[in-house]
């Protein structure tokens, strides 16, 4: 099945500096690539996704980059802010017949610094 | 996008007994899946809840343990069946739309703890 890697683990940034958070998957059936953002007490909201057939997407202060050959994505965010504070996971759909099933990674708790 | 809600939120349970989640999206929707997101851990799909047939379980997850529902395109419920202290976690519905690619969306989850 999917195996997703996420890194790093935890991420200190100041205001305003760009976070990189990367990932790793396994099946090179999977197509779509969600992001989610978990805050404390919440339930994960869809921050970004992209699917196989684009290599980048921006939304704002967010972009995910996609390299299908060598089956890693990212997410970048700049100008970060406090409020971006928060365990972010990556994940991955499974491939063939597993519809719609998504693997996560382990999670990177992102904290930004005023 | 779709919005869902989960009812409880939080519970606190004895050990043995058993606790229903209910899980409404308010759009009509192909998939459903429940997960289970242990403290400061990372989210497992336990089942997929198919609509008018039986859920589809992963490894691990047994149905005799966490039963599911889907009685339409709109609404699931999974119970936790005979609990120990061991069942204590975040579970969290998705919904999606009509292909593997589309989006998932997250309800707000309901917070299990067993003593």
């Amino acid at each position: 099945g999917e195996n997703v890697e996420q890194h790093p683990s935890t991420l200190s940034v100041q205001e305003g500096d760009s976070a990189v958070i990367k990932c790793t998957y396994s099946d090179s059936a999977s197509n779509y690539f969600p992001w989610y953002k978990q805050e404390l007490g919440k339930g994960p909201q869809l921050i970004i996704d992209i699917r196989s057939n684009v290599g980048e997407k921006k939304d704002q202060r967010i972009a995910v980059t996609l390299n299908k050959t060598a089956k890693h994505f990212s997410l970048h965010i700049t100008e970060t802010q406090p409020e971006d504070s928060a365990v972010y996971f990556c994940a991955a759909n499974a491939g063939g017949t597993s519809y719609g099933k998504l693997t996560f990674g382990q999670g990177t708790i992102l904290t930004v610094h005023p | 996008s779709a919005v869902i809600s989960q009812k409880p939120s939080r519970d606190i349970c004895q050990r043995g007994t058993s606790l229903t989640i209910q899980c409404q999206v308010d759009s009509q929707v192909t998939m459903m899946f429940w997960y289970r997101q242990q403290p400061g851990q990372s989210l497992t799909l336990i089942a997929t809840a198919n609509q008018g047939s039986e859920a589809t379980y992963e490894s691990g997850f047994v149905i005799d343990k966490f039963p599911i529902s889907r009685p339409n395109l709109t609404f699931s419920t999974l119970t936790v069946s005979n609990m120990s202290p061991e069942d204590s976690s975040i579970y969290l519905c998705s919904a999606g739309g009509w292909s593997s690619t589309d989006t998932q969306y997250f309800g707000p989850g309901t917070r299990l703890t067993v003593l």
